[in-house]
Formats: structure tokens, C-alpha cells, sequence
């Protein structure tokens, strides 16, 4: 069974461009979540979708980050414009559901920084 | 609130060494769900094992096992005979009703093993 499937793996931009990244979860999967992991941390919930619709985004900094997952598969994360401290690990996950047991697969991963 | 304390930030062993990485977790809820993940340097957050708070009793996989005692609201995890190839960051996270069953993470545990 493939896994989570994220692009592109690095980026560099310079501050106040955009970016945008790709997850194609786990097939099955309804649930999907972009974590941002700072270096030297553990990762931390953006937003998550239950199919197509937002469950919880309340750690998104929605004045330059915007996600969507229009068909309820795949899904886009986009940065605009972005800052120095936006520098990150962002990571895909997906899960069969919502709820405490279920269990999260992440992705590979894509490496930003931002100069 | 929610919340996961990983005290050691790193780690480093000699090959065949047993090493134990402690968890301390936080949460009102009655109900809840404890895991652990790896991520080598690859990036991926790899699944390790996961925990429900209604069930302590402990559990070995290979090389591999985890105390659960919500008497101190830990979740340790032991890895027997250490390899080269289990040096990695180690994570423990919580999920929680109370936490918007989001996953909330430790800073993670940086482990090397050295041959």
C-alpha cells in the first residue's frame, strides 16, 4: 500500500514570495492534516479535513496561509507571502477517520526556508 | 490542556546499550490515546505504537517495549540492544477529547547510536 505522498521534498524562496505544496494521502483516507514542524520541535497541527471540509484550522495564520482539498484526496497548502520564521518541515498526514484512536501516517515531508 | 513533556533532549549510546525515553503526558480527559513515532533522518514520522488510557498493560515487540502507567501519567519507551539504525528523533503525542483530539506532540528525543 503507497504511503503519503508529498512535493516537492525541498524549497528555498526568498521572503515574500508564495509557495505551495501537495499531499495525496493514504488511499481510503478521509482524514487529512498539514502539520509545520520548526526545527527542534515536534510538529504542530495546521489544519484538518474530513474529506473536503475544514475540522479544525485554529493554528492556521490564515492572513498567508491557505489550504484546501477541493475533491476530498489530494490536497494543497500554499504560503502567501512568506516570512523568515515560515522556515519549517511541513508535514501531510492522513487517517482512515477522525477520532482519538485513530492512528496518523505521515508523509515524507517538504523543507522550506525561506531566505 | 493537553500536553506532552519529553525531558531528555538527547541521547547518546553505544551499540547492544538498552535505552529507555521517557514521556510524561498531561490531560483531564478519562479517555485518551498515547502514541510514539520515530523520524529518522530522513524526516518521515514513522508510527510506532499506539495506546489507549483503559489499557496498561505493557507490551514488547521484538527489540521494542513500552511501560504505560497512568498512576504517573507516563508512557516510556524501551528500545533492548540498541542498532545503528534506530538513531532517530523519538516523539510521544497524546490525543485527547479535550484537545480537539488533535495530536498534540512532545519536542521529541534525539537518540544516536553509535557502533
Amino acid at each position: 500500500e503507497a504511503g503519503v505522498a508529498q512535493s516537492p521534498r525541498y524549497k528555498i524562496i526568498e521572503k515574500r514570495q508564495s509557495v505551495a505544496f501537495w499531499c495525496n494521502p493514504i488511499s481510503g483516507h478521509a482524514t487529512l492534516y498539514w502539520y509545520q514542524q520548526i526545527l527542534g520541535q515536534g510538529p504542530k497541527l495546521l489544519i484538518q479535513f474530513q474529506n473536503n471540509g475544514v475540522v479544525d484550522d485554529s493554528q492556521l495564520p490564515k492572513d498567508r496561509f491557505s489550504a484546501e482539498r477541493l475533491k476530498g484526496v489530494d490536497s494543497t497548502l500554499k504560503i502567501q507571502p512568506a516570512k523568515l520564521e515560515d522556515s519549517a518541515v511541513y508535514l501531510c498526514a492522513s487517517s482512515l477517520a477522525t477520532g482519538r484512536k485513530e492512528t496518523q501516517y505521515f508523509g515524507p515531508g517538504t523543507r522550506l526556508l525561506v531566505l | 490542556a493537553q500536553k506532552v513533556t519529553q525531558a531528555q533532549t538527547e541521547i547518546s549510546v553505544v551499540e547492544k546499550e538498552d535505552v529507555t525515553l521517557d514521556c510524561v503526558y498531561e490531560t483531564r480527559d478519562t479517555t485518551y490515546y498515547l502514541f510514539w513515532y520515530k523520524q529518522p533522518p530522513s524526516g518521515e514520522l514513522v508510527f510506532l505504537i499506539r495506546r489507549n488510557s483503559f489499557d496498561e498493560q505493557n507490551e514488547i515487540s521484538g527489540r521494542y517495549s513500552w511501560n504505560f502507567q497512568k498512576s504517573t501519567s507516563s508512557f516510556n519507551f524501551t528500545i533492548t540492544a540498541s542498532q545503528v539504525v534506530d538513531s532517530a528523533v523519538y516523539f510521544c503525542a497524546l490525543k485527547s477529547q479535550g484537545g480537539s483530539e488533535k495530536l498534540v506532540f512532545g519536542k521529541g528525543m534525539k537518540l544516536t547510536v553509535n557502533p
